[in-house]
């Protein structure tokens, strides 16, 4: 079963609000990616988070890595309709390749 | 610069039929992986490759095999395809295993009736 768990696992929000996303595992992460799938389309890479504590940020996006680097987030400042899609986190368990959470489809009302 | 590279797009086969998914990436990463998408559920992994030659099972191999013969190519082997491998099958590459980004192709979109 998937070993990092990702909510929620939709998310409507009006154009305008902001939106986040969490991701979180029971076991020390090395640690974490980020992907986006648009609607019909394969997973792209956003970010990766490396370091305790970790924050990231690109335009409206904020990445956070947490300090136990068990969990992490990603947040959207006002969201626009060009966000809609379905975010992933993704890291390695065990030393494996990755291992991806369940991923949380947004969704923005114009 | 092409990336990776999937066909078919879409492919609908009767149950106990088998096939073969493509795979070719152009940009010499030893690690390539296989994973399938189903709703609400993630990716999982399916088969990865360190490099030409070694294969290794992923979370969810039952049903599938691969081989890499060469660094380019990965192709994913349904060998009797049933209902329930009905998915979104994605192919991915990476320079390494965990550290960098992973390149996705479009997805074959497999139905099995």
């Amino acid at each position: 079963g998937q070993q990092v768990m990702q909510i929620p696992q939709y998310q409507h929000v009006q154009e305008g609000e902001d939106f986040t996303t969490y991701c979180n595992s029971s076991t020390t992460l090395s640690n974490i990616q980020w992907y986006k799938q648009r609607p019909g389309g394969h997973p792209v890479f956003l970010i990766q988070l490396v370091k305790s504590g970790e924050v990231k940020k690109q335009k409206r996006l904020t990445f956070q890595f947490g300090e136990a680097k068990k969990n992490s987030s990603l947040h959207i400042t006002a969201t626009q309709t060009t966000d809609v899609g379905t975010y992933f986190c993704a890291s390695a368990i065990g030393g494996n390749m990755l291992t991806f959470g369940g991923g949380t489809r947004l969704m923005v009302k114009p | 610069n092409a990336g990776v590279t999937q066909t078919p797009k879409f492919q609908v086969l009767k149950t106990g039929q088998s096939m073969t998914l493509q795979c070719a990436q152009d940009m010499n990463h030893e690690y390539m992986s296989w994973y399938r998408q189903d709703p609400g559920m993630g990716l999982r992994l399916i088969h990865y490759s360190v490099g030409a030659g070694i294969t290794d099972q992923g979370e969810v191999p039952n049903g599938y095999n691969v081989s890499r013969s060469t660094t380019e190519d990965f192709p994913l082997r349904l060998l009797s395809a049933a209902p329930s491998q009905t998915s979104v099958y994605f192919c991915a590459s990476s320079f390494d295993r965990v550290n960098t980004e992973a390149f996705f192709g479009q997805g074959t979109r497999l139905t099995v009736v």
